[in-house]
């Protein structure tokens, strides 16, 4: 089974540190989301890719936040400068057209 | 942006019991789509629904894309323990524009 893949799964980091998260889609799928998901909410969309191509950021993602998505296959967020307020679970979706988009199991990041 | 009204937060029922649930936009929607969530994973694709006044089924699940195209309804029968966990409606507006509501727990009581 190809599904989405997230790693890591989970990440420790201190405050201050820049992390940086991977996510593989389903090899056919050419969009690509990132969601971030705090305890007790829905996932809050950050952004997403149609290939290679950045086509949307939200206002949450800060100067802090970059993703790409070279060459359209996996897709890196990175955060610079953690805050506590950075911890939550990163999850990554990828859809074709259909938008039916399939989740990985995220990455869970706590900065302490 | 696209705000999702979810309703109800959460929901105990006994076992058996059908459950309904729905999601209300002032936005339209051209695709709604419903998740699973269990604690410390990803969701889970349940239901996607494309036309106005679509009514879909997957096993026990019914669900229905509403006709103004504003909300979408989950409807799950003969509800049974591995069905507790976190319902999500996610509106998709022009064709990549993904957005979440905020759940419906739901809890069953063997």
């Amino acid at each position: 089974d190809t599904g989405v893949s997230q790693n890591p799964r989970h990440k420790i980091t201190k405050r201050g540190q820049n992390v940086t998260f991977r996510c593989d889609p389903i090899s056919e799928h050419n969009r690509l989301y990132w969601y971030r998901q705090t305890l007790g909410q829905g996932p809050e969309f950050l952004t997403y890719f149609q290939n290679e191509a950045q086509l949307e950021k939200s206002r949450l993602l800060s100067d802090r936040f970059s993703a790409e998505r070279p060459k359209g296959s996996f897709s890196t967020l990175e955060i610079q400068r953690t805050e506590q307020g950075d911890s939550a679970m990163y999850l990554c979706a990828s859809s074709t057209w259909d938008s039916r988009a399939f989740f990985g199991q995220g990455t869970r990041l706590t900065v302490v | 942006g696209q705000q999702l009204n979810q309703s109800p937060q959460s929901m105990f029922i006994q076992e058996g019991e059908d459950v309904s649930m729905n999601c209300t936009s002032s936005s339209i929607f051209n695709t709604w789509l419903w998740y699973k969530q269990d604690p410390g994973e990803g969701p889970v694709l349940l239901i996607a629904l494309y036309k106005a006044g679509e009514l879909t089924s997957n096993g026990r699940l019914t669900a229905q894309f509403g006709i103004t195209r504003k909300d979408s309804f989950l409807n799950i029968s003969a509800s049974i323990p591995s069905d507790v966990g976190i319902y999500f409606c996610a509106g998709v507006y022009n064709n990549n524009d993904m957005r979440f509501g905020a759940g419906t727990r739901l809890t069953v009581k063997p």
